[in-house]
């Protein structure tokens, strides 16, 4: 498997416009989660899903971010409109349901999102 | 507010020694906890988890939990230059899957 996918790997925008980073979990995964790493606040939850449902979305910052899973092997987080303060590496991880994979949660290799 | 806690460092060691990363965390439901090694500019890796009292060895790994104390670390034996990236702490609760994780230390690894 090619592991977790994420696009694109760096994004450049100005403030105001609409963001949309994509996620590719690993196959056969049933968990899916979002993260933002800043210097200054680390690396947070944003979001995660199970079996598509979004299950814990207390970490999105506000109504400007939105996050869907339609299908098991496709997740998009949007931001809309982005701001500076949105500037980080947004994480995508999957992990299993059970067995060897289940305490794992498997990153992909991030998205460094820039908003001037 | 969750809170897990960690020196940022840099811990500096010399090629060869042991290195030991700390990490304390608050809420008591805690049950599984994590290492993570983040090399910069590139994702987080799990190295080990332990959910149960005690030491758990990998290699040259060894993760302690004191749950009493709330209390995890890792301990890296015969350290590697290339052990030399950012330890991260993360901790989950019990019936949820997301991780809440510490804001890191930076280790050198001294050739």
């Amino acid at each position: 498997d090619a592991g977790v996918i994420q696009s694109p790997r760096h994004e450049v925008t100005e403030m105001g416009q609409e963001v949309t980073l994509r996620c590719k979990p690993i196959s056969g995964h049933d968990y899916l989660f979002w993260y933002r790493q800043t210097m200054m606040r680390g690396l947070e939850l944003l979001i995660y899903f199970n079996n598509n449902v979004p299950i814990d979305d207390s970490g999105m910052p506000e109504d400007r971010f939105s996050a869907k899973m339609p299908n098991a092997s496709f997740s998009t987080l949007k931001i809309q409109p982005s701001e500076p303060r949105d500037s980080a590496v947004y994480f995508c991880a999957s992990s299993g349901a059970g067995g060897e994979d289940y305490n794992e949660q498997f990153f992909g290799p991030g998205t460094r999102l820039t908003v001037l | 507010q969750k809170e897990v806690e960690q020196n940022s460092g840099p811990l500096s060691v010399p090629e060869g020694a042991i290195a030991s990363l700390n990490c304390t965390y608050s809420d008591r439901g805690s049950q599984s906890f994590f290492w993570y090694r983040q090399y910069s500019g590139k994702s987080p890796e799990l190295i080990m988890f332990i959910y149960s009292n005690g030491d758990k060895e990998d290699g040259r790994f060894t993760a302690q939990l004191n749950k009493a104390s709330q209390y995890v670390s890792l301990l890296i034996r015969d350290s590697q230059p290339s052990d030399s990236a950012t330890y991260l702490c993360a901790v989950r609760d019990t019936g949820r899957r997301a991780l809440t994780f510490g804001s890191g230390t930076r280790l050198q690894v001294q050739p």
